[in-house]
């Protein structure tokens, strides 16, 4: 497919596991964005990429969480030692330039921290 | 305060209304604005841009006051088909950082 593509869809998993979120951006596509939205709220800034660099990692909300981007494309968020508060959805968004041009989201992974 | 802020919701309006939605940013540097509209439990999708001259698709039309630090968006001769969450979006820092507003929820009835 052409659009932007997250893995896995769901994602049940216990608390204090770690979890790994992937997301596969439109190929060619430069600016990477990864937001969190918990159920009823707007979408939380967390980090974006230019190429595989991240010049703003603020929105990330503790050091529990990180990411990655490899090869200009695929990019992996790993959350560590999972609490309840991480139950949210997980969106990525991709655009050719960056903030300048559209993004495009995947339909996010719903984390469920139990 | 937030980055982009928008007006509470939701906005509850009959078929055929004409609706507005407010929104402000706090960064004066910020670049480029957007509208976005998200279905309920779907991704967000690009609805229009925002420009300085302010512009028009169709039944929407956008409205950008940098003095201000505020932007707008005014829905039509509105169709049960509009009802969804429109967010208000701005780019921070020259060609990175897209912020969000909460959005705004809006329900179209017949």
């Amino acid at each position: 497919g052409a659009g932007v593509s997250q893995s896995p869809s769901n994602k049940v998993t216990e608390k204090g596991k770690d979890v790994e979120l992937r997301c596969d951006p439109i190929s060619g596509h430069t600016a990477l964005y990864w937001y969190r939205q918990r159920l009823g709220q707007g979408l939380e800034f967390l980090i974006y990429f230019q190429g595989n660099s991240a010049p703003d990692k603020s929105g990330l909300p503790s050091d529990r969480f990180s990411a990655e981007r490899t090869g200009e494309s695929v990019s992996t968020l790993t959350i560590q030692r999972t609490q309840q508060e991480d139950s949210a959805v997980y969106l990525c968004a991709s655009s050719p330039f960056g903030g300048d041009t559209e993004a495009f989201f995947g339909q996010g992974t719903r984390l469920t921290v139990v | 305060r937030k980055e982009v802020e928008q007006d509470p919701g939701p906005f509850n309006v009959p078929e055929g209304a004409t609706v507005a939605f407010n929104c402000t940013y706090s960064n004066s540097a910020s670049q480029s604005f957007f509208w976005y509209r998200q279905d309920c439990r779907k991704e967000p999708k690009l609805l229009m841009s925002v420009y300085s001259s302010g512009n028009e698709d169709g039944r929407f039309t956008a409205q950008l006051n940098r003095a201000s630090q505020y932007i707008s968006l005014l829905i039509r001769d509105s169709k049960l088909s509009d009802s969804a969450t429109y967010l208000c979006v701005a780019l921070f820092n020259q060609g990175g950082k897209l912020i969000f507003g909460q959005g705004t929820e809006l329900s179209v009835k017949p």
